[in-house]
């Protein structure tokens, strides 16, 4: 149980395009999920908290109007990265919460941007 | 916010020994203290975790130890295995309001030598 699957795996795009990438709870609910970006050999930094039926809540220093995070369903959240840059090529991971603690990863997203 | 510090960075052992990897967290509200293992590339997994209530907990191999008191919660791996050689996070939740978002540890690279 506790399965998380992120889509695409990994996306290549050119600058001042838009990318989407989807997270997905496959065996659970989740009214809560986070989206992370990771540069390499470095740890995993909070980009935003993505709740069902309601906006976002972005950590400082995100910008949101150029990540939206749309989380329409209990098992689907999406980060679209608007006007993408090269300095936004990283690995993007999500992660769902299953009860009121244990989170699950999805397998992550590599994003470079031309 | 929440801060969490790690260490060591980096842990080179033999096979067969201990490791132990530390980390303190600053804020007295945190209450669940995940542990997650990353190979390169891959997703952060739980290997373990403890919530505020539990000074210890053991899974085979893997214990982590929680002293509120002092806001320090420790890894421990015994036995360990060429396997075992991967990127460990600690992670801290306050939970409550914030939804249970967790801060993370900077990592430490574990290298065990068969």
């Amino acid at each position: 149980g506790a399965v998380v699957s992120q889509h695409p795996s990994w996306v290549i795009c050119k600058s001042g395009t838009s990318v989407k990438i989807e997270c997905r709870s496959l065996d659970f609910q989740a009214t809560t999920m986070f989206w992370y970006r990771q540069f390499p050999k470095q740890s995993l930094m909070l980009m935003a908290t993505s709740n069902e039926g309601s906006k976002a809540t972005y950590e400082q220093g995100v910008e949101k109007d150029k990540f939206l995070i749309n989380h329409a369903s209990l098992t689907l959240s999406t980060l679209t990265v608007t006007s993408a840059h090269p300095e936004d090529s990283s690995f993007y991971i999500c992660s769902a919460r299953q009860g009121a603690f244990e989170q699950y990863f999805g397998p992550g997203t590599r994003l470079t941007v031309t | 916010g929440e801060n969490v510090e790690q260490h060591p960075s980096t842990l080179s052992v033999q096979e067969g020994d201990s490791a132990v990897i530390k980390c303190t967290y600053s804020d007295s509200a945190s209450n669940y203290f995940p542990w997650y293992k990353q190979e390169l590339g891959k997703r952060p997994q739980l290997i373990i975790d403890i919530r505020s209530n539990v000074g210890e907990k053991k899974d085979q191999r893997i214990a982590v130890t929680l002293n509120k008191t002092a806001k320090h919660f420790s890894l421990h791996i015994t036995e360990t295995q060429p396997e075992d050689s991967a990127v460990y996070f600690c992670a801290a939740s306050s939970g409550g309001t914030s939804y249970g978002k967790l801060t993370f540890g900077q990592g430490t690279i574990l290298t065990v030598h068969p």
